[in-house]
């Protein structure tokens, strides 16, 4: 089955870059996602990637996959305070309905 | 839109009573899950339907029961609550055919004692 891990914990500074990552196990057709949680609230999306893809750029989000390390990794540039927030990373495998299967999701804290 | 909403925010529970956790959306959308979340566990899938009159098994279905009669509502129902259900209660919806936006309701918050 589908495993998904991350490092549970970040902290930059205000306009520094900051670079979450996520491995993931299963290596069929997958598409990969970035998800933002903040306090309270549920999850938003924030971009996702398709496993035939090596990159995507949204405006301050770039998301990196290496498809042979199953590596993915979500750059925020010029980190603001209100990008404080758990990050998650989940994947759903295609052809298998609508079930996603999330990482433990990583506390990103920026500092001033 | 509303979106997807959850009813009750919150609830408190007593080992062995029964609860049925609320989810509506008014999107029109196919799929709909429910995830539950736990600290260090990332959120774990317990339900999920794609579509009206069908529903399967996540990855952590013991303890619950859904039903889907309609397309814009998916209870999640609790028949002999647990301490070990204690836990934040999310409800996800998403369009069938190529729309990857997953919309996410606020969460019910439950404790069982």
């Amino acid at each position: 089955g589908e495993d998904v891990e991350q490092s549970l914990f970040l902290s930059v500074r205000e306009g520094d870059s900051s670079v979450i990552n996520c491995t993931y196990t299963d290596s069929s057709s997958t598409y990969l996602y970035w998800y933002k949680q903040e306090p309270g609230a549920g999850l938003q999306l924030l971009t996702y990637i398709f496993s035939n893809m090596d990159m995507k750029q949204d405006q301050r989000l770039t998301v990196l996959l290496n498809k042979k390390d199953k590596h993915l990794s979500l750059r925020i540039a010029d980190t603001q305070t209100g990008d404080s927030a758990i990050y998650f990373c989940a994947e759903r495998v295609t052809g298998g309905g609508n079930k996603l299967t999330f990482g433990t999701g990583t506390q990103l804290k920026v500092e001033l | 839109n509303a979106g997807v909403t959850q009813t009750p925010k919150f609830q408190v529970l007593k080992t062995g009573q029964s609860m049925t956790l609320q989810c509506a959306q008014d999107m029109n959308h196919e799929y709909m899950s429910w995830y539950r979340q736990d600290p260090g566990m990332g959120l774990r899938l317990i339900h999920y339907s794609v579509g009206a009159g069908i529903t399967d098994q996540g990855e952590v279905p013991n303890g619950y029961n859904v039903s889907r009669s309609t397309t814009e509502d998916f209870p999640l129902r609790l028949l002999s609550a647990a301490p070990s259900q204690t836990s934040v209660y999310f409800c996800a919806s998403r369009q069938a055919g190529g729309q990857e936006t997953q919309y996410f309701g606020p969460g019910t918050r439950l404790l069982v004692l």
